[in-house]
């Protein structure tokens, strides 16, 4: 049974540099989240995917951002010209959805970004 | 305007004790979901219960018990007799059934501390 994974765990990186960050989702999932959390915060939304297609990106989603979900499996996140201020913890999430409505989000383990 | 407001940040408990986490939301829509999350210090968001707003039954799994009150917008979880594998950041959550494409709203947390 395997569930959310997520790759790198960590990523430390310097200010204006380019990140990727992969995220591979429960095989029969078609929805596909990424949040942002930061200390003593709650996960924050930035974007979803029902399959391959990007349906909703939050304001928290600069252009800097991009996200992409090729042939609908696994998900990759990318941050250009990183700022101190991108430092946080990057979840994915992945569920089913039915009828329009998406079911519980099982969560991979984060990859955490530090920015220096 | 969808909130979730955890107005306990941190809880401190002795092994053995009940402790109630205290959920309030704000939503417009008449049919959404509620959610309880447990976050380790290993940092992955488990996930604990879905509820949906026609049922206001209270939930009992074990040591865990739910009470939703649609009256007061509450949803709070009660973990009865603690233990310290119980300490963790908990996390309540919300989703509106018809729109938003099931991004969770989540409150800011609050840290549970069991002490044996």
């Amino acid at each position: 049974d395997t569930g959310v994974s997520q790759n790198p765990r960590h990523k430390i990186t310097k200010r204006g540099q380019n990140v990727t960050f992969r995220c591979d989702p429960i095989s029969e999932h078609n929805r596909l989240y990424w949040y942002r959390q930061t200390l003593g915060q709650g996960p924050e939304f930035l974007t979803y995917f029902q399959n391959e297609a990007q349906l909703e990106k939050s304001r928290l989603l600069s252009d800097r951002f991009s996200a992409e979900r090729p042939k609908g499996s696994f998900s990759t996140l990318e941050i250009q010209r990183t700022e101190q201020g991108d430092s946080a913890m990057y979840l994915c999430a992945s569920s089913i959805s039915s009828g329009g409505f998406s079911y519980e989000q099982y969560f991979g383990p984060g990859t955490r970004l530090t920015v220096t | 305007a969808q909130k979730v407001t955890q107005a306990q940040t941190e809880i401190s408990v002795v092994e053995k004790e009940d402790v109630t986490l205290d959920c309030v939301y704000e939503t417009r829509d008449t049919t959404y979901y509620l959610f309880w999350y447990k976050q380790p210090p290993s940092g992955e968001l488990v996930f604990l219960i879905r509820r949906n707003s026609f049922d206001e039954q209270n939930e009992i799994s074990g040591r865990y018990s739910w009470n939703f009150q649609k009256s007061t917008s509450s949803f709070n979880f009660t973990i009865t007799a603690s233990q310290v594998v119980d300490s963790a950041v908990y996390f309540c959550a919300l989703v509106a059934y018809y729109n938003q494409g099931g991004k969770l709203i989540f409150g800011q947390g609050t840290e549970l501390s069991v002490k044996p």
